[in-house]
């Protein structure tokens, strides 16, 4: 079984500032990825980046990038100069092993306020 | 716009009440998982349908059942509401044997349950 950290509730960024969001998970799979979305007020689950775990480079897609840290079992979100737009929840996910574990677990989610 | 749609976005029923919701993947994704998020369970997962065969079952209740038909469209039924079913139900779904298995979530169905 799965499971994922998040152990910040809510946080405040300055616009244009980056911040970084925590996320540490535990599984006895060799092989799984790692995943975070957005979700607005409005409810919606918006995919952001992609993290496999045999992955040696760090994703990045545009202004999000995933500190991978294997051995520390982590894999935090960094959002980059971040804008008023990012004000959402955001949840760090993980899918097991591909041939027996396609669901996602998730974390207990993480709340960003962007002031300007 | 993820390409995932569910119907209807919301829905207010009773308890005791029985209710379908719907959902269409995206083109070309033979997966379609069912989540559910409350505020005290946050995000969980229910069922996986891949083709029209179900492949996996999470935290769902037994008066909760789901299908997916020859087209890939789903259904989530949630029957004997209780207050507590009140949650944002997502349906996701995915592309099969290319590694990534991303999920791309609908926009949700919002049940309240009075």
């Amino acid at each position: 079984a799965q499971k994922i950290t998040q152990t910040q509730p809510g946080m405040f960024v300055q616009e244009k500032e980056a911040v970084t969001l925590d996320c540490t998970y535990d599984t006895s799979d060799q092989s799984y990825g790692l995943f975070w979305y957005k979700q607005p007020s409005s409810g919606e689950m918006i995919f952001l980046i992609y993290q496999g775990s045999y992955d040696e480079q760090n994703a990045t897609e545009g202004r999000y990038s995933l500190n991978f840290q294997k051995a520390r079992k982590s894999a935090n979100l960094v959002i980059s100069a971040s804008q008023l737009g990012d004000s959402a929840m955001y949840f760090c996910a993980m899918r097991g092993a591909p041939s027996n574990d396609y669901k996602l677990s998730f974390g207990a989610g993480t709340t960003v306020t962007v002031r300007a | 716009d993820s390409g995932v749609t569910q119907t209807p976005k919301h829905l207010i029923t009773a308890t005791g009440q029985r209710v379908t919701l719907r959902c269409s993947p995206r083109s070309g994704d033979l997966s379609v998982y069912w989540y559910q998020q409350s505020l005290d369970q946050g995000l969980q997962f229910l069922i996986q349908y891949y083709n029209g065969e179900e492949r996996a079952k999470g935290n769902i209740l037994e008066r909760f059942s789901a299908q997916q038909f020859p087209d890939l469209h789903s259904e989530l039924n949630l029957s004997s509401l209780e207050l507590g079913d009140s949650a944002l139900y997502f349906c996701a779904s995915s592309v099969e044997g290319q590694g990534v298995y991303t999920q791309y979530f609908g926009p949700g169905t919002r049940l309240t349950v009075l």
